[in-house]
């Protein structure tokens, strides 16, 4: 059972437009949503993070946008750079328990 | 500065061997830390976590086992390696419980044949 289900597989954008990836989640308890982002061969990198009382957080070109009563969240990354390549992973937890539940993964590919 | 570093970088193993992989976190008192498997092209999956020295709490059943003797390290093992036990195994870290960053370490790539 996937309780974190990531959209789509993969997703190619041109240098400079805007990059959205797409989380959804089943377990209602989750309220605290880490993005990670991992290049080939290395470990995962926290990228930015949102707490369930949040509809949107931002940092710099990504953004959080939150919705609890949908239980979806999406990263948008704009002006998108080459070096934006690499693979998003939306990950899931709650303040009851001390596992975190990784998504499926998003493959991002930034031409140039 | 805190340094998270894995061991060994890879390994080609046996089908039925041993093994064991460490992480050792430096510049950090108390981590908790995390053990997390990573299929090739694949999701991570949380393995094990531990608050403090002697306490190991297992997430998931893959057979293998994991301790942690010291503040700083974190172990994980089996005694009989499976096939379905190849891909990248990541140790991570954070200063709280899991409503924190996690810090992950550069990761050791297991082949079993």
């Amino acid at each position: 059972q996937q309780q974190v289900r990531q959209s789509p597989q993969s997703l190619t954008v041109w240098e400079g437009e805007t990059a959205i990836l797409n989380c959804s989640y089943e377990n209602s308890a989750f309220d605290y949503f880490p993005w990670y982002q991992q290049f080939p061969g290395e470990g995962p990198a926290l990228l930015i993070a949102i707490r369930s009382v949040s509809d949107k957080k931002e940092d710099g070109r990504f953004t959080i946008f939150f919705n609890k009563r949908e239980k979806k969240l999406s990263l948008h990354i704009t002006d998108s750079q080459p070096g934006d390549s690499a693979t998003y992973f939306c990950a899931a937890s709650s303040s009851n328990t001390n596992k975190v539940v990784f998504g499926t993964g998003t493959r991002l590919q930034v031409l140039p | 500065a805190q340094t998270i570093h894995q061991w060994p970088v890879a390994e080609i193993k046996a089908v039925g061997s041993p093994l064991s992989l460490g992480c050792t976190i430096k510049g950090k008192s108390s981590p908790n830390l995390y053990w997390y498997w990573q299929a090739t092209g694949g999701t991570l999956q949380q393995l094990f976590y531990s608050i403090t020295v002697g306490q190991v709490e297992s997430v998931v059943q893959l057979n293998l086992s994991a301790s942690r003797p010291k503040d700083d390290q974190f172990i994980l093992s089996t005694e009989k390696l499976l096939l379905s036990h190849s891909g990248f195994y990541l140790c991570a870290w954070s200063r709280h419980l899991n409503q924190d960053t996690q810090y992950f370490g550069p990761g050791t790539r297991l082949l079993v044949l």
